[in-house]
Order: structure tokens, then C-alpha cells, then sequence
């Protein structure tokens, strides 16, 4: 069964600072990845997806993420972080041919101005 | 438009009372689903029908009973509601395919006094 492990679960930043969140999933054979954004109050928004092809994936508001096979990681990074940043981050993995997309436990991200 | 609208917003309620949430998507997606996020913000899958079949069935209560009139719509009913029910459901939907995101509704507050 596949699974997400995000072991960062609260990170705390200044503005302008760089952004890296960790992100590793368990499953033998050929995934998609993705991470949401949660914004205070609302519902999950898609950031990014990484599902062939290129392993470093941009998405929107100046977020990229770089699947690395070999270790299992697709980590989310931002070079300068805004106070709008503010957030719940979750990274998410579905098997191919497998319907259920499965989520880690999410990571807070508070940026301070 | 909303692509993913779910009703209502915030439900309070007894213990005991049986409750509907309702969802309607405008995306034309064969997939919709059904998702459980706790009060530490853990996300976990409840169910998910394809075309009006019900094709993902974690281990939820019984009380539990999702109903699918058609591949647009995908409401929950609760049954006998208990304390720890209290969370955020949140409706999604997706093409069907494991390389299509998930599009989600705003979720529903429910709280089980």
C-alpha cells in the first residue's frame, strides 16, 4: 500500500528566506506526486504534479518540487518565501492505475514579516 | 462558477441525530470523493465512487453511507452521530485518471455536540 511521510510539521520562516519541504512516499512501483496547499479556512488548492518526464516540476506562485526516484523524495521548494505563504502544505502520492490518492500529514508553514 | 460545491458549509449538531452532506460537481469528472480531515489536519479517505459505483471503501463506520444519484453528485449521510465524528469532510473530484489531480470542495465544518 502506498504511503506519505512529511516529517516537518511545523516550520516557522522569515520573509525572503528559502523554502524547502520534505516529502517521502513508500510504494514499489510507478507513482504520480503532488502537493496542496491549504490556505487558513480554506480547501485544498493544487500546487504542483509530477507525473512523467522532466523531475523537477514548477508550479504556481514560484513553487517547484524535484522527484528523486532513488530516494523515494519529492520535495517542495520556494527561493523566497512570502507572508502569504502562510499554510498548510500536504504532498500527496497515487499509484498508477490506482484511484485513491493518499496524503502525508501536511506541514505548517508560518511565515513571519 | 464553483466546480466543486458542497453543502452545507457548517453543521452543528446532537449526538444521536442522523445528517446529510451534500456535493455537486460541474466538472464533468467520472470520479468523486469523499474526504475525512481531523482536527490536526490529517487527511484521509473516506470513499470514492466512479460513475455512480462505489470503488474505494476504507474502514469507515457503517453509519457511514455515501449515495451517488449520478456521476455529478456524491452525498454522505451520517447515521447516529457521535463526538468523534466532529471534523472537516471535504468532497473532491477527478477525471479517473492517477496523473489527474484532485479538485476539492470548500469541506464541511461538522461539529457533534
Amino acid at each position: 500500500a502506498q504511503s506519505v511521510s512529511q516529517h516537518n510539521h511545523h516550520v516557522i520562516l522569515s520573509e525572503a528566506a528559502s523554502l524547502e519541504l520534505g516529502c517521502n512516499y513508500s510504494y514499489g512501483g510507478t507513482v504520480n506526486l503532488f502537493w496542496y496547499v491549504q490556505y487558513p479556512g480554506q480547501h485544498l488548492q493544487l500546487l504542483l504534479k509530477y507525473f512523467s518526464g522532466d523531475p523537477l516540476v514548477k508550479g504556481i506562485k514560484g513553487f517547484e518540487a524535484e522527484f528523486i526516484k532513488s530516494k523515494f523524495s519529492f520535495n517542495l521548494r520556494k527561493p523566497s518565501v512570502q507572508w502569504s505563504d502562510t499554510a498548510e502544505y500536504f504532498c500527496a502520492v497515487r499509484a498508477l492505475g490506482n484511484e485513491k490518492l493518499t496524503f502525508g500529514t501536511g506541514t505548517r508553514l508560518t511565515i513571519i514579516p | 462558477d464553483t466546480a466543486v460545491s458542497q453543502t452545507p458549509k457548517y453543521l452543528v449538531t446532537q449526538m444521536g441525530n442522523d445528517k446529510s452532506i451534500k456535493c455537486e460537481q460541474n466538472l464533468g469528472h467520472d470520479t468523486m470523493y469523499w474526504y475525512k480531515q481531523d482536527s490536526k489536519k490529517f487527511l484521509k479517505i473516506m470513499f470514492s465512487y466512479n460513475n455512480k459505483e462505489l470503488i474505494i471503501n476504507e474502514t469507515v463506520p457503517n453509519r457511514f453511507s455515501p449515495k451517488s444519484p449520478d456521476k455529478a453528485h456524491l452525498n454522505l449521510h451520517i447515521n447516529s452521530l457521535e463526538l468523534g465524528d466532529s471534523a472537516v469532510y471535504f468532497c473532491a473530484s477527478s477525471q479517473g485518471s492517477s496523473h489527474s489531480p484532485l479538485h476539492f470542495g470548500n469541506g464541511t465544518r461538522l461539529t457533534v455536540t
